[in-house]
């Protein structure tokens, strides 16, 4: 099936500080959707990009579909300790996840 | 509230032994989909359904069976074929179309012994 590799696996990061990490995908996507997911919950969705090269913000957050339609990012600016979780891009129909980036924030 | 409710939370089962993890959506989604989830593979998924009394295979199918007689809901059977049947299990429920995004429900932790 269809892979997404993202990265970093694990981020250790200072309170306030901007977080960034991406997704990459062998084939092209036609959607790209960004989840967080909290210890012992479902992932929740946060941004959803419809359109290559489209930027969209959603408070703190903002994510970009690449251009190529073949990876997407999200940041995170200004961090806080509510942040912490697992972050999972995911795209097409069923959804494919990628296998997520676990964020810490150290107060 | 509308929402997805997976049951139980935590499950224990001796090997060999069958089990059944409930979803339930009052949303009015078409669509209802299970995944699996093992520490740092992501999501992986098992089954999905887009109407009643119709449903698909995902990447991990093995060792596992669904039904679809209600729109509401979309049980998933871990069968004794099942090879690693622990894991955090995932069901989700969308409108047709990743447009839509997913709504995910709690999930169902369960525990082979």
């Amino acid at each position: 099936g269809q892979q997404l590799n993202q990265s970093p696996q694990s981020m250790f990061i200072q309170e306030g500080e901007d977080v960034s990490m991406n997704c990459t995908s062998s084939s092209i996507f036609n959607t790209w959707l960004w989840y967080k997911q909290e210890p012992g919950e479902g992932p929740v969705l946060l941004i959803a990009l419809y359109k290559a090269g489209e930027l969209t913000s959603n408070g703190r957050l903002t994510a970009q579909f690449g251009i190529t339609r073949k990876d997407s990012f999200l940041n995170i600016s200004a961090s806080i300790p509510s942040d912490v979780g697992i972050y999972f891009c995911a795209g097409n129909t069923p959804l494919v996840f990628g296998k997520g980036t676990r964020l810490s924030v150290i107060a | 509230d509308g929402g997805i409710t997976q049951s139980p939370k935590y499950l224990f089962r001796k090997e060999g032994q069958n089990v059944t993890l409930s979803c339930e959506q009052n949303l009015n989604h078409d669509a209802m989909y299970w995944y699996r989830q093992d520490p740092g593979q992501g999501l992986r998924l098992i089954y999905y359904s887009q109407i009643v009394n119709d449903f698909q295979k995902g990447d991990i199918a093995e060792g596992y069976s669904v039904s679809r007689e209600k729109k509401e809901s979309f049980p998933l059977t871990v069968t004794s074929a099942q090879k690693n049947p622990t894991a955090f299990y995932l069901c989700a429920s969308s409108s047709i179309g990743t447009a839509y995004g997913y709504t995910f429900g709690s999930g169902t932790r369960l525990t082979v012994v």
